[in-house]
């Protein structure tokens, strides 16, 4: 166990819709990740936030947005989902600003019909 | 175009052999590589080499960074099933984090 927890484990729904994924890091690390993982593209970084900022920003589509707040927990939303958005998506976070020793939580699965 | 490449894409040994996995990249202002593990579930880290950390050593895992010829291997030797595993090779560069797509190794009893 990472001490990353994810909600949900799994999520299903249907194009168009939006869903929120929450994140809440390990204890003391102030850096959050978050990444999509998909068997045609494998692990891509989406984005990073440090203490509540963003801090970098990868692959993301302008469909999703991310923020983390004074309690450190992240969420992701993504909208407006499309078939290929169905992936597992890992949150990972780190006590420091660089990438370093991160921490994966378990991930969830999203599925959109 | 940043990209980092990993190979072979697959592996596959007998218990107690050494194999060696191969990692290479292609970026802009390169700040670190990390190797990961990644079974069933989400990677677990294994080493993070620098310019001031090209070589890393854990067991029977040993990793180096050869900054000259941009890549890295990971070799694991004395090979178990229990190494079984995706391995999973990022580079971090111009605040940046890019995956390659993995070698998958299975060790057979």
């Amino acid at each position: 166990d990472s001490g990353v927890t994810q909600t949900p484990k799994h999520l299903i729904t249907a194009t168009g819709q939006r869903v929120t994924l929450r994140c809440s890091p390990r204890s003391g690390d102030l850096s959050v990740y978050w990444y999509q993982q998909s068997l045609d593209q494998g692990l891509q970084f989406l984005i990073q936030y440090y203490n509540g900022e963003e801090r970098a920003k990868g692959n993301i589509l302008e469909r999703f947005s991310a923020q983390q707040f004074p309690d450190l927990h992240s969420e992701l939303n993504l909208s407006s989902l499309e078939l290929g958005d169905s992936a597992l998506y890992f949150c990972a976070s780190s006590a420091r600003w660089e990438l370093g020793t991160q921490y994966f939580g378990p991930g969830t699965r999203l599925t959109v019909l | 175009e940043d990209k980092v490449v990993q190979s072979p894409l697959s592996l596959v040994v007998h218990e107690g052999d050494t194999v060696t996995l191969n990692c290479s990249y292609e970026v802009t202002n390169f700040r670190s590589l990390l190797w990961y593990k990644q079974e069933k579930k989400a990677p677990t880290f294994l080493f993070m080499l620098t310019s001031s950390g090209i070589e890393k050593k854990s067991g029977r895992l040993s990793s180096i960074l050869d900054k000259k010829e941009l890549s890295s291997i990971l070799n694991i030797t004395a090979t178990q099933t229990g190494d079984s595993a995706i391995y999973l090779c990022a580079v971090e560069a111009s605040n940046q984090f890019y995956f390659g797509t993995g070698t998958s190794l299975t060790v057979i009893p």
